[in-house]
């Protein structure tokens, strides 16, 4: 079935630091590629998302790359704000239409001054 | 209102009470879901509803009950819960048509049993 493996957090940087969280998937078909985020106290928000091969997301300075010959969809920020701590959460989706997510367990990030 | 909202924000319920989750969207999707989040664990889906019809439930214990009046309304009913199933109960919907589906969550309702 399909799997999504993020790398293990909690993730720790200083502000202004470059940021990489790492994410591989399994997946049948062609999957569609997102990531999540979850603030304190809230759902989860689409951070970004990649529907083929060679496509790249990017939203509030995140960028990831779509790349089926490694199956990964690293998430990268050239800086990170302190209001960048948060769980990310990368997931696919193997279905058109309706469809279920597959989710990594979260990468929880924790910016400081 | 806008997006996906959820009541209550928070429930504290004893094993032997019934008490039921609401979940309403304001984007004109046509799918529905419940996820569960515990903690240290992955997102756990739960019901999946399509054009108000159950298409997936995932195992779960018939003290969850779901239920879609509507396309935009979606509720989980539950009694005589556990302690295990405190947790972070998530609502979405997606447009439920399209060559891929972009999730948009309700903020949760964080569900503590006592």
């Amino acid at each position: 079935g399909d799997s999504v493996t993020q790398m293990e957090g909690p993730v720790t940087l200083s502000e202004e630091a470059f940021l990489t969280i790492n994410c591989t998937y399994t997946a049948t078909g062609y999957p569609s590629l997102f990531w999540y985020v979850q603030y304190p106290g809230e759902g989860l928000q689409l951070l970004l998302k990649a529907t083929k091969a060679d496509d790249k997301g990017s939203n509030k300075g995140f960028e990831a790359t779509y790349r089926k010959e490694t199956t990964s969809f690293h998430l990268e920020k050239g800086s990170v704000q302190v209001s960048d701590s948060a769980v990310y959460f990368c997931a696919l989706s193997d279905r058109a239409g309706y469809s279920t997510l597959t989710f990594g367990k979260g990468t929880m990030l924790l910016v400081s001054p | 209102e806008t997006g996906v909202t959820q009541t209550p924000r928070h429930l504290v319920m004893g094993m032997t009470n019934k008490k039921s989750l609401k979940c309403e969207q304001h984007l004109g999707h046509n799918a529905m879901y419940w996820y569960k989040q515990s903690a240290k664990k992955p997102l756990e889906l739960m019901f999946v509803y399509n054009f108000k019809e159950q298409t997936e439930n995932n195992s779960v214990p018939s003290r969850f009950s779901p239920e879609c009046p509507n396309s935009s309304h979606l509720f989980l009913h539950l009694h005589t819960l556990q302690p295990e199933d405190s947790a972070l109960y998530l609502c979405a919907s997606s447009p439920g048509t399209g060559d891929y589906n972009e999730q948009f969550f309700g903020p949760g309702t964080r569900l503590t049993v006592l």
